[in-house]
């Protein structure tokens, strides 16, 4: 019952900017949209975080729609370092974190 | 700061054998989660300690435990280990409110059951 949809795959040519977009449609008001990335089998990593407005941070920035309903996490300048698999994840008031697939960008040289 | 701090990083079990698997999370972090991650079925929530408490449980067989101490560390226990419980083992910890400030991950425990 992930509360999560994401694509399973995308390309994107090294130094452009990478958009994954993530459906939530269930979100309830007080849920957070988190994205990690995992590279090849380590830990999963954080990356950003946000609840209704739009975030940056150095790694990423996080666009959140006004109904909540999706966001979408940009890397600016995608480098061959960011090929990985992309969570988005949805902490519930359990505070639990629902993996779904994720999206598996592959940068491409 | 020292991240989260999993060990052992690999281990190779028998069928049948139990396994403890350990978890420091960051210093001041009260809440751990484990996770198992496996190509068929993805990263799946285990449970969750806050406090030495269980606060929150997957859907897991009850050969799947775990405890908190004191200081934060926790142990995840699985007994009569099966072929399929071959996978990698997260651990994460977080403050308390895990919705406003996320989870850290350590780099995992590889668990093979032959």
């Amino acid at each position: 019952d992930a509360k999560t949809t994401q694509p399973p795959s995308m390309d994107c040519a090294e130094g452009r900017a990478a958009n994954l977009p993530c459906n939530h449609s269930t979100i309830s008001g007080n849920e957070y949209v988190y994205w990690y990335r995992q590279i090849h089998s380590q830990g999963p990593q954080y990356i950003i975080h946000g609840l209704k407005n739009n975030e940056t941070n150095e790694m990423a920035s996080l666009i959140i729609t006004e109904d909540r309903k999706s966001s979408t996490l940009i890397l600016p300048h995608a480098t061959l370092r960011d090929t990985a698999v992309y969570y988005c994840i949805v902490i519930t008031g359990a505070n639990n974190l629902f993996f779904g697939t994720g999206t598996r960008l592959t940068v491409i040289p | 700061k020292a991240g989260v701090t999993q060990t052992p990083r690999y281990l190779i079990k028998t069928r049948g054998q139990q396994v403890t698997l350990s978890c420091s999370p960051i210093s001041g972090h009260r809440s751990v989660s484990w996770y198992q991650q496996t190509p068929g079925q993805g990263l799946q929530f285990l449970f969750e300690y806050f406090s030495e408490t269980q606060r929150n449980k997957g859907n897991f067989p009850g050969r799947f435990s775990g405890r908190q101490f004191s200081n934060s560390r926790s142990e995840m226990n699985v007994s009569t280990l099966e072929l399929g419980d071959s996978a990698l083992y997260l651990c994460a910890s977080s403050h308390g409110s895990q919705r406003s400030y996320g989870y850290t991950f350590g780099s995992g425990t590889r668990l093979t059951v032959v």
